[in-house]
């Protein structure tokens, strides 16, 4: 059974680079397209959409984190990245790995990792 | 952009019928019919309900329902069980730069 796992430092300094990665387990992903991106929520508050791309490389983001954002997947396409400069506290949230075949559908998300902002 | 605006709390008793809604704007629920919905208990991953408005995905009951109506999208869950307390978040497609949005979210209690 596919599934998702997300890893990284739970622990990131205000105006550093949050990076985080996803590894598929359990096969790959069939679909002849796919999306492979990233949500996140902050404790106690809901869930915000960072990114996709699309199985043929297209990147899409959230408008309001565009500029500080980056998702990349390696070559054999069983990691996905995620780089978000410049961190504050509002960065700090579970950040969840997730994998659907619609841009807005996601049937597969990871156990998710939290992401502490502090000096 | 903006969130889309859902009720922060719903109630219903076991085997009542409780419906979400889901307001957005005429660029994203009203100009799509790519809206999803998804259930969260505490401490766990979200899990998709409902996708493409009306879709429910293999292996969620029949219980649940989408519906849609102009900028306003509904999630409706009947026969109300204990399990079905949990967060419920909707989500839309919002087109112009392919972006998704999402619902604040809203608690439902089985009472």
């Amino acid at each position: 059974q596919l599934q998702l796992q997300e890893s990284g430092p739970g622990l990131v300094k205000p105006s550093e680079t949050l990076s985080l990665t996803c590894a598929v387990s359990g096969g790959s992903f069939n679909s002849r397209s796919y999306y492979w991106g990233w949500i996140r929520q902050p404790p106690g508050k809901g869930l915000e959409w960072i990114g996709s791309i699309y199985y043929s490389g297209s990147t899409y983001y959230n408008p309001s984190l565009k500029r500080r954002v980056s998702i990349s997947v390696d070559t054999s396409r069983t990691h996905l990245s995620l780089n978000l400069g410049s961190v504050a506290a509002a960065d700090m949230a579970v950040y969840y790995c997730t994998f659907g075949v619609a841009i807005d559908a996601v049937d597969l998300w990871g156990h998710g990792t939290l992401v502490t902002v502090s000096s | 952009q903006s969130a889309l605006t859902q009720p922060p709390s719903a109630s219903g008793s076991p085997g009542q019928s409780v419906t979400i809604s889901c307001t957005g704007t005429s660029s994203d629920v009203g100009a799509y019919d790519y809206v999803s919905w998804y259930q969260q208990h505490p401490g766990k991953a979200p899990k998709l309900m409902i996708y493409e408005v009306n879709r429910r995905p293999s292996g969620v009951p029949d219980r649940f329902s989408g519906s849609k109506s102009g900028n306003t999208a509904s999630l409706t869950v009947s026969g109300l069980q204990a399990e079905d307390e949990a967060d419920y978040y909707c989500s839309s497609y919002a087109g112009t730069n392919n972006y998704v949005l999402f619902g604040g979210g809203t608690k439902l209690t089985v009472l």
